[in-house]
């Protein structure tokens, strides 16, 4: 069974430019979440989608992130100006439920450097 | 909120021995989820060991084994016969039981390393 896919699996941008980041889950999962990482510290939710739609949010910095999964399959993350605190490790996530007891499957990261 | 607490940011073993990692958390819930999941160097996150708030019995995998409190809300890993394989960064994790919609929160890790 195929897992998480990323990509790019690394990047470096100036700061104010704009970057993106793709995610294919594993098949069938319906959830998808995206999780910034940023070095020495654990893993923050930045977004939720249950199929195609958004469950939770709240932690995305809507003025300069945006994420997207219109088929409800695979998704992407983007930032739209980068600043420099946005150096960090996205990791795309998946799971068969929503929540409870669901293990979620991680893809490798994208390691995002603003120079 | 639900909060995640590791205290230990590094820990070290020697190889064959056994270590404990600790992990607290901050919640008003009666009923969740806890998670060990660990990342190893430039790989991906992978779940070691779950266990449901409700239920009483510790739950155990092969030498992964957890002591959970929870007047206390405490949560640690227990790791028996450590091998250089578990090396990697582990993170304590709290979910809600809400059948949709929660968010997984996770700790700050803790960095094992495990000595030849």
């Amino acid at each position: 069974e195929a897992g998480v896919a990323q990509s790019p699996r690394y990047k470096i941008i100036e700061k104010r430019q704009s970057v993106a980041f793709w995610c294919n889950p594993i098949s069938g999962h319906a959830t998808l979440y995206w999780y910034q990482q940023i070095l020495g510290q654990g893993p923050k939710l930045l977004i939720q989608f249950q199929n195609n739609g958004v469950v939770d949010d709240s932690q995305l910095p809507k003025d300069r992130f945006s994420a997207e999964r219109l088929k409800g399959v695979d998704s992407t993350l983007k930032i739209q100006p980068a600043k420099l605190e946005d150096s960090a490790v996205y990791l795309c996530a998946s799971s068969l439920e929503a929540g409870g007891e669901g293990e979620l499957f991680f893809g490798e990261g994208s390691r995002l450097t603003v120079l | 909120a639900q909060t995640v607490t590791q205290s230990q940011p590094e820990m070290s073993v020697q190889e064959a021995e056994t270590v404990t990692l600790s992990c607290t958390y901050d919640t008003s819930e009666s009923d969740y989820y806890l998670f060990w999941y660990k990342q190893p160097p430039s790989r991906q996150m992978i779940l070691v060991i779950r266990q449901e708030a409700y239920k009483q019995q510790n739950a155990t995998e092969n030498r992964f084994s957890v002591n959970f409190q929870k007047a206390a809300k405490s949560f640690s890993l227990k790791i028996s016969d450590s091998q250089l394989g578990d090396a990697a960064m582990y993170f304590c994790a709290y979910r809600s039981s809400e059948t949709s919609g929660s968010r997984l929160t996770f700790g700050e890790g803790t960095q094992l390393t495990v000595n030849p």
